[in-house]
Order: C-alpha cells, then structure tokens, then sequence
C-alpha cells in the first residue's frame, strides 16, 4: 500500500506559537489517527478522527489540539500555542475498517521542537 | 484499562545471538496484538500480527505467538543481525478503529 507522507519532517518553533502538522494518508481509509513520541519515551495515543470527526481523544489533547481533513486528502493537527513539553516526534497513522487484523500505516513522522 | 507490559531495555546481544523480548497485555475481550519496528531516523513499520489465540505472527525471521492463558506476546528471533538494531515496541487493538495501545519500547542493539 502506498505509504503514508508527513510534512514537514522536521519543525522548530517559537514557544506561544502556532503549528501545523500535515500528513496525507490516502483518501479512501476510514480512519485517521495522530500519535506522539516524546524523546526515549512511549508512543501516545492523541487523537483518532473518523467519518470526518473525532472519534476518540486521550487526555493529553487538550483545547491547545485541533485536527481537520480539510480537503478530503489531508489530515492536519493543529497546536495553538505551543509549549517546551509538546516537543516530540508526531506520527500520522490510517486503518481500514480491518485495522485488527492488518493493522496500522504509520507516517514517518515530523519531529516538534519547541524553544 | 488496556495496557502493555514490555521488559525493559535496552538489549545489548552480538550477531547470530537469539532474540527474546517479552510482552505481557491486560486487556477485555480478545485483543489483537502487534509487533512495530522502529528503526534509527524513521517511522513506526507493522512487523507483525495475530489476532486471535494460539495465532503465530511471522516476518523477516520474527516471530511470536497469542498466548491467551498468559496474557503473553513475546517477540523471538533465532539469529540476530547488525541490521535489526531497532526500537521494537509491542502493541494491541481491541476494537477495529480505536487507538493502539504501545508498551514503552524495548531498544535492541546488535553489534558483530
């Protein structure tokens, strides 16, 4: 299956700023998720969106996180205002309705550093 | 709630040693259970699978097995190689669209 793209690879930002990350996961999959890797720890469950809507949130996506398919191809997640702890690597994943069973694609990430 | 246990790291073995890296899994139901590699610089890849009890999840000379009466999916490999130093991260989905739950990685690091 096609992979998974994730712009950009890598941001630097100003502390208060606002980000976006993008990923193109392929139209045609149901389901759409972000996931957080901060630096040596486990990956993190943000945010998964379906039907165009949020599905399910960890506790760990608070106001300061919004997600949107904008344009049906693109799937963004927004940081309003970041903080120093939001630095860590964001991964962009899709599943099919399969998703047990074939598990997940997941994007090769865009590493957040916040200073 | 859903969870998983990985040993932690890191593991340190010197080529064509075997490989164990336990996982343990509380979860209701019947959970499907992943293996993900993480290699230097890039992504989360699906190294394998299973899905139901007893089931053997098989890949590039990875295996490993349900095991429903021990909660119990450890990763095995008979030889290892310089190239398989990664971050190796277990994971289950009990519900098709809901959230993978990773354990905290185990790194393993060949040398030769």
């Amino acid at each position: 299956e096609p992979e998974v793209t994730q712009t950009p690879s890598h941001q630097v930002t100003q502390m208060g700023q606002e980000v976006i990350l993008r990923c193109v996961p392929i139209s045609n999959h149901l389901y759409f998720y972000w996931y957080r890797q901060i630096l040596g720890q486990k990956v993190e469950f943000l945010v998964s969106f379906y039907n165009n809507e949020i599905s399910e949130k960890s506790e760990i996506f608070d106001d300061q996180f919004s997600v949107e398919r904008p344009d049906g191809s693109n799937f963004t997640l927004k940081i309003r205002s970041t903080k120093l702890e939001d630095s860590a690597m964001y991964f962009c994943a899709r599943a099919n309705q399969g998703a047990t069973i074939y598990g997940y694609t997941f994007g090769s990430g865009t590493r957040l550093t916040v200073v | 709630g859903n969870s998983v246990t990985q040993m932690e790291g890191p593991v340190t073995l010197s080529e064509e040693a075997f490989l164990t890296i336990n996982c343990t899994y509380t979860a209701t139901g019947y959970p499907s259970l992943f293996w993900y590699v993480q290699y230097p610089g890039e992504g989360l890849q699906l190294l394998l699978k299973a899905t139901k009890a007893d089931d053997k999840g098989s890949n590039k000379g990875f295996e490993a097995t349900y095991r429903k009466e021990t909660t119990s999916f450890h990763l095995e490999k008979g030889s290892v190689q310089v190239s398989d130093s990664a971050v190796y991260f277990c994971a289950l989905n009990d519900q098709a669209g809901t959230a993978l739950i990773f354990g905290k990685g185990t790194t393993l690091s060949v040398s030769s």
